[in-house]
């Protein structure tokens, strides 16, 4: 089945400066890779997707870059503040269903003022 | 966007016991949802997923006779932790697909005493 790695575990910035944190999957015929943004005790948020035609997107401080070739995808967030401080997740459709969503281990993004 | 609301939020339940928990999609109909578990500072699990008027999928390692998952209409699924135990106590999260965008619940959060 799909296998999705995310690193880091965590991740330690400065308010205003940048954040990435990277996926990989593994089945290549995955074309929708989503991220979600969990706070504690609530559901996961979509912050942000990309579809495998594309290899950019961006929305604001937020873009998500994706290497087809590679088999990987990452989240950039630009100008952090502490409001964005979570744990953030990046998801590939499950294998071979396609429906279901398979999510990376999680990074917890601490945003210090 | 699409809605998708689970109930109870909370429950805590003795050991031994069974608890059912509701997901339902408000204003979109769901041929699939599925189920995930959350332990604490961890990512979320697939469990299974549930089709509407058919057997639910269960992954890998997953005891379909302990988390027992009906779903009966085109908006509601539901599962049931049968005879739980203090390893059960768990974050519990649903979710169903609207396009591409994948919805989820509130969560619930079961203690097992």
């Amino acid at each position: 089945g799909e296998n999705v790695e995310q690193h880091p575990s965590t991740l330690s910035v400065q308010e205003g400066d940048s954040a990435v944190i990277k996926c990989t999957y593994s089945d290549s015929a995955s074309n929708y890779f989503p991220w979600y943004k969990q706070e504690l005790g609530k559901r996961p948020q979509l912050i942000i997707d990309i579809r495998s035609n594309v290899g950019e997107k961006k929305d604001q401080r937020i873009a998500v870059t994706l290497n087809k070739t590679a088999k990987h995808f990452s989240l950039h967030i630009t100008e952090t503040q502490p409001e964005d401080s979570a744990v953030y997740f990046c998801a590939a459709p499950a294998y071979p269903s396609g429906t279901a969503l398979i999510f990376g281990k999680g990074t917890t993004l601490s945003v210090s003022s | 966007g699409a809605v998708v609301s689970q109930h109870p939020s909370r429950v805590i339940c003795k050991s031994g016991t069974s608890v059912k928990i509701e997901c339902r999609s408000l204003d979109f109909q769901a041929t699939t949802m599925f189920w995930y578990r959350q332990f604490p500072k961890q990512s979320l699990m697939l469990m299974a997923t549930s089709n509407e008027g058919s057997k639910a999928t269960y992954e890998q390692g997953v005891e379909k006779d302990k988390f027992l998952i009906n779903h009966a209409s085109l908006t509601l699924s539901t599962l049931t932790v049968t005879s739980a135990h203090p390893e059960d106590s768990s974050f519990y999260i649903c979710s169903a697909r609207w396009g591409s965008e994948a919805f989820f619940g509130q969560g619930t959060r079961l203690t097992v005493v």
